[in-house]
């Protein structure tokens, strides 16, 4: 079974700029959570879809957001890009059905924000 | 709030030394997961195991152990005889269910070296 993707690996954006992140989860995984991990804050929540609804959303400025398409595939956008949205983020799937399962989490996108 | 702690920043022990990577979690619920991850330099973040709260029985991977003692809220993860290759950050991550959506929260890594 293939793993999670995600697309594209490496991004370089100047401030002001916004960005469409994507990630494919497992096949027959339907809920994508999103991960932002930077060396200050460490692994933080962004939020997750299951069945193209936002069930769940980390404390994030209005400029993050994402959304799921109807084959589980999920992006996420951000909006005027600030210097401290460099990070590299993770795009996690899982049947959680009822949010017990166990998240695989994809290769990453690393953003750099100039 | 939930709270996962790993105390130890950096370990770096010589190859084939055993080495424990530390756990304490904070969480108020009687149902709960706890998870770690491995991150090679590549970036993506690898599963390696899920306890659930009820089942505190001791796991065994091949070199890898985990102890789960729910009486110091703490799930700890050895890695017996180490190797260059087990050279990575490795995560510890409670889960936290809300509304029926999983969010781990995790905690800020061990990096482990391994030299040879």
């Amino acid at each position: 079974k293939a793993g999670v993707t995600q697309t594209p690996r490496y991004l370089i954006k100047t401030r002001g700029q916004q960005v469409t992140l994507s990630c494919s989860p497992i096949s027959g995984h339907r809920s994508v959570s999103w991960y932002q991990q930077t060396p200050g804050q460490g692994l933080q929540f962004l939020f997750e879809y299951f069945s193209e609804t936002q069930r769940n959303k980390g404390n994030f400025p209005g400029r993050f957001s994402g959304r799921q398409f109807s084959n589980s595939r999920s992006e996420m956008n951000v909006s005027t890009l600030e210097l401290g949205d460099s990070a590299l983020y993770l795009c996690a799937s899982s049947l959680a059905a009822k949010g017990t399962d166990t998240q695989y989490f994809g290769p990453g996108t690393r953003l750099t924000v100039l | 709030a939930q709270k996962v702690t790993q105390a130890q920043t950096e370990i770096s022990v010589v190859e084939k030394e055993d080495v424990t990577l530390d756990c304490v979690y904070e969480t108020r619920d009687t149902t709960y997961y706890l998870f770690w991850y491995k991150q090679p330099p590549s970036g993506e973040l690898v599963f390696l195991i899920r306890r659930n709260s009820f089942d505190e029985q001791n796991e065994i991977s091949g070199r890898y152990s985990w102890n789960f003692q729910k009486s110091t809220s703490s799930f700890n993860f050895t890695i017996t005889a180490s190797q260059v290759v087990d050279s990575a950050v490795y995560f510890c991550a409670l889960s936290e269910t809300l509304q029926g959506a999983q969010k781990l929260v995790f905690g800020q890594g061990t990096r482990l070296t391994i030299n040879p």
